[in-house]
């Protein structure tokens, strides 16, 4: 069966760019989550969804990171303004779970880099 | 600064080896689970630990959740080349959400 799928797989843009990075979960998953990857370094948690709402957005960094799911399915991550900080490995999960531990099922991610 | 600590950061090992690593902090988790990634994917869930002083077993991998739920093993005996890959431990504090460690960069050379 199709896993969680990324795309594109690497966006290279320049600085003050906008930037929208699209994830496609697995079908019938309702919850999905965003994670940054930096070079050396463990997935960092952004967002996560439950459905169509933002259950937890206290990850996203600052209010040039975006996420929404409008239909509870495909997410899509948007960065305003693009830094050279913001280069990274972003990384898109998702489980189906009702109040209990879910596998998260992670796609390949997309490699963002920022002139 | 990083809530889980992975020890150590690298391992390079001969096959038929058997190696430890580990994940700390000084947070309680509800939950804990073990990932390893390899170049270019996405981590992939090996395990979940619920309780503490729990011991679950995947063929040759073992992994302990520490009593007090802010610590856990992952042992691996007799290590083959395809253990290589980069073993990444997370802690949730409900079901949602996940802090990673940096991970256990494990290389296993014939």
């Amino acid at each position: 069966g199709a896993g969680v799928s990324q795309t594109p797989s690497n966006k290279v843009t320049e600085k003050g760019k906008y930037v929208e990075l699209r994830c496609d979960p697995i079908s019938g998953h309702t919850a999905l989550y965003w994670y940054r990857q930096s070079l050396g370094q463990g997935p960092e948690f952004l967002i996560y969804f439950q459905g169509t709402g933002a259950a937890d957005d206290s990850g996203l960094p600052n209010d040039r990171f975006f996420a929404v799911r409008p239909e509870g399915s495909v997410s899509t991550l948007k960065i305003q303004r693009t830094e050279r900080g913001d280069s990274a490995v972003y990384l898109c999960a998702s489980s189906f779970v009702w109040g209990r531990i879910g596998e998260q099922f992670f796609g390949p991610g997309t490699r963002l880099t920022v002139l | 600064t990083q809530l889980l600590e992975q020890s150590p950061q690298f391992l390079s090992i001969q096959e038929g080896e058997n190696l430890t690593v580990y994940c700390n902090s000084s947070s309680v988790f509800s939950s804990l689970q073990w990932y390893r990634q390899e170049p270019g994917e996405g981590p992939v869930l090996l395990v979940t630990v619920v309780t503490g002083g729990e011991v679950k077993k995947l063929k040759r991998l073992t992994f302990q959740f520490g009593d007090a739920r802010k610590d856990s093993s992952l042992h691996i005996t007799a290590a083959q080349p395809g253990d290589t890959g980069l073993y990444l431990c997370a802690g949730g504090y409900n079901f949602n959400k996940f802090y990673f460690g940096s991970g256990t960069k494990l290389n296993v050379k014939p």
